[in-house]
């Protein structure tokens, strides 16, 4: 399978705990995007990265949440003191190098549940 | 504050007909518009999109349809096919001189095409 991975695909933990989401873009897709969706809503943007360049961050992405792409390929998104609020689908998306037109390929998601 | 709105949350049509997804928008600085389709547990897909300097883009069934007046697209299937069975959302992007690659979706609409 060439396309977006993403692990977990889901993920239960308690109110207080961190949680770590990995995403693998399709290779050579030098570009990766992070969203969240929650329900009844479309994707909302948190972040996205050139290579290993973090170059734009949403309001939406708190203190507690911190995002990396540390040698350009895969990427993490990290929740540090996650709260019932974060209960989301996170999705990563990736596209390779080029002009900009929204055309993006999506992972399946993470799915967050806080208890 | 909603910059892309999709007002019906569903929509039924008989297979063989025309399906219509409308979408609203309120930022005239976005210059291209997609459109993404969703099946359950699977990530958006990439469906058509429209250049905002076009009214119109058509790939086989699928046409996208701009009216910048209005600050108005819809989607039109034709013919409507059961595996077309999905939530579409309606996305915009806007460039900015700061290079944002982020993409604004709409709430979402589930289409039930039935046989």
């Amino acid at each position: 399978d060439t396309g977006v991975s993403q692990d977990p695909r889901h993920k239960i933990t308690k109110r207080g705990q961190n949680v770590t989401f990995r995403c693998d873009p399709i290779s050579e897709h030098n570009r990766l995007y992070w969203y969240r969706q929650t329900l009844g809503q479309g994707p909302e943007f948190l972040t996205y990265f050139q290579n290993e360049a973090q170059l734009e961050k949403s309001r939406l992405l708190s203190d507690r949440f911190s995002a990396e792409r540390p040698k350009g390929s895969f990427s993490t998104l990290e929740i540090q003191r996650t709260e019932q609020g974060d209960s989301a689908m996170y999705l990563c998306a990736s596209r390779p190098t080029g002009f900009w037109t929204g055309e993006l390929f999506f992972g399946e998601g993470s799915r967050l549940t806080v208890l | 504050d909603q910059q892309v709105k999709q007002n019906s949350p569903s929509l039924s049509v008989q297979e063989g007909r025309i399906s219509i997804l409308n979408c609203d928008y309120t930022n005239s600085m976005f210059d291209y518009f997609l459109w993404y389709k969703k099946y359950p547990a699977e990530g958006p897909t990439f469906l058509i999109s429209i250049s905002s300097i076009k009214d119109k883009n058509e790939d086989g069934r699928f046409t996208v349809f701009l009216n910048k007046s209005a600050k108005h697209l819809s989607l039109h299937i034709v013919p409507s096919q059961p595996g077309d069975s999905a939530v579409y959302f309606c996305a915009a992007s806007a460039r900015t001189q700061g290079g944002s690659e982020k993409l604004v979706f709409g709430k979402g609409m589930k289409l039930t095409v039935n046989p």
